[in-house]
């Protein structure tokens, strides 16, 4: 039982458009989300989060946005640069609910920005 | 150290035999995590520690997969008579603590142990 779902596994991105990376999750009990972006032969690193009260976080580039209602996450970059490309992977966690950091991963986008 | 360290990187093994993997993680770190990511998959979830208790092993496949952290710093994960599926990436990640003085949610992962079963 798949609970949090990445169903693109690729995606190709001109450098300095919009890369936008989707996610869907079935537990409504999650309460925190995450992104991680993972580099080859490298661990995954974090790159920005959402708590569930809230359905937009920026950070520079990045902005995850929230759909509860639709139980739907998304990434955006903008602008795309050639060293985003990685693997990336939604996450959630029941942080508030059960006061645990535990991490359940969906299976990863690959994002390929080319010049 | 500065990150989390896992050791070994690779590990190849005979079926039957016994591994420990290790992780030390980030120094003050509460809560240790152990994963497992197969190709093309994003990592699953084993189990985790608060300090020296182990929270939660509800992701530990069988009986054969055991994990220990007795001073709440570095923790083992054992796998006995190894099987090839056991082959994967072993991650370990580390965090504050949930509730703890920096309540991010953040998992800092290592570089993970490469098991190989023959």
């Amino acid at each position: 039982d798949q609970q949090v779902k990445q169903n693109s596994p690729s995606l190709s991105v001109q450098e300095g458009r919009i890369s936008i990376l989707n996610c869907d999750y079935t537990n409504s009990m999650f309460d925190y989300f995450l992104w991680y972006k993972k580099y080859p032969a490298e661990g995954p690193t974090f790159l920005i989060s959402i708590s569930s009260i809230k359905d937009k976080n920026e950070d520079g580039r990045f902005t995850v946005f929230l759909n509860k209602s639709a139980k739907h996450l998304s990434l955006h970059i903008v602008p795309s640069q050639p060293g985003d490309s990685a693997v990336y992977f939604c996450a959630a966690s029941f942080q508030r609910s059960y006061n645990t950091d535990k991490l359940i991963f969906g299976t990863g986008t690959r994002l390929q920005v080319f010049p | 150290g500065a990150g989390v360290s896992q050791s070994p990187r690779y590990k190849v093994t005979k079926r039957g035999q016994d591994v420990a993997l290790r992780c030390d993680p980030i120094s003050g770190h509460v809560s240790l995590y152990w994963y497992r990511q197969a190709l093309g998959q994003g990592p699953e979830f084993l189990t985790y520690f608060n300090y020296e208790a182990q929270q939660d092993k509800s992701g530990l496949p069988n009986d054969r997969f055991s994990a220990e952290r007795p001073e709440g710093s570095i923790s083992t994960l054992t796998i006995q008579r190894t099987e090839q599926r056991d082959s994967a990436m072993y991650r370990c990640a580390s965090s504050w603590g949930a509730g703890g003085p920096v309540d991010t949610g953040e998992l800092f992962f290592g570089e993970g142990s490469r098991l190989t079963v023959l």
